[in-house]
């Protein structure tokens, strides 16, 4: 089955740094890669999405890049604020497009 | 409009009782999923249903586990009898097309 490995475990950074999560999968035929950012006492919330046919997508401050080849994919926080402190979970949808196979999650500090 | 609404938010129980979790997918969705995160661990997916249909349940993790969608609404999960490695959050979530989910606030179980 799919597996996904996520790097960092907790990252920390200066307010108005930029922040990149890595994420890595095993199943060739995922084609939908998600990003959820959940808050303390909250369930995770989708912030961006990108489809195995598209390279790159970006939203405001928040980006997302995909290498098919390398089976990888990163997500991109620009000019991050006090407020983006939260959990980050990437995640992957294997040859059944189903279900969600996880990473272990990045927990971002961004300091004031 | 509502969101996935999970309850209850919280559930502690003493080892061997039984506890059913409920959850209400955003009135539409054909897809309901149940997840879960286990402390420190990646959210890992349970089972799926189309409408009132066991899609795939190939996550459960044991018999003592039972999940039922009734109608194809509403979902309870029952665990019976509770034990102390079934502690974690556990997650809803639901969508109208495969892959793009909605998540519910979860429910943190606390098996003592």
């Amino acid at each position: 089955g799919e597996n996904v490995e996520q790097h960092p475990s907790t990252l920390s950074v200066q307010e108005g740094d930029s922040a990149v999560i890595k994420c890595t999968y095993s199943d060739s035929a995922s084609n939908y890669f998600p990003w959820y950012k959940q808050e303390l006492g909250k369930g995770p919330q989708l912030i961006i999405d990108i489809r195995s046919n598209v390279g790159e997508k970006k939203d405001q401050r928040i980006a997302v890049t995909l290498n098919k080849t390398a089976k990888h994919f990163s997500l991109h926080i620009t000019e991050t604020q006090p407020e983006d402190s939260a959990v980050y979970f990437c995640a992957a949808t294997g040859s059944g497009y189903s279900t969600l196979t996880f990473g272990k999650g990045t927990m971002l500090l961004v300091s004031p | 409009e509502a969101g996935v609404t999970q309850f209850p938010s919280h559930s502690v129980i003493e080892k061997g009782q039984t506890v059913t979790l409920r959850c209400d997918p955003i009135s539409g969705h054909d897809n309901l999923y149940w997840y879960r995160r286990v402390m420190g661990k990646e959210i890992k997916f349970l089972l799926h249903f189309v409408k009132e249909s066991k899609q795939d349940e190939s996550g459960m993790p044991n018999n003592r586990f039972l999940a039922e969608r009734t109608g194809g609404t509403y979902s309870t999960l029952k665990v019976q009898p509770a034990e102390l490695e079934d502690s974690g959050v556990y997650f809803c979530a639901s969508s109208p097309t495969q892959g793009e989910a909605f998540f519910g606030q979860g429910t943190r179980l606390t098996v003592v």
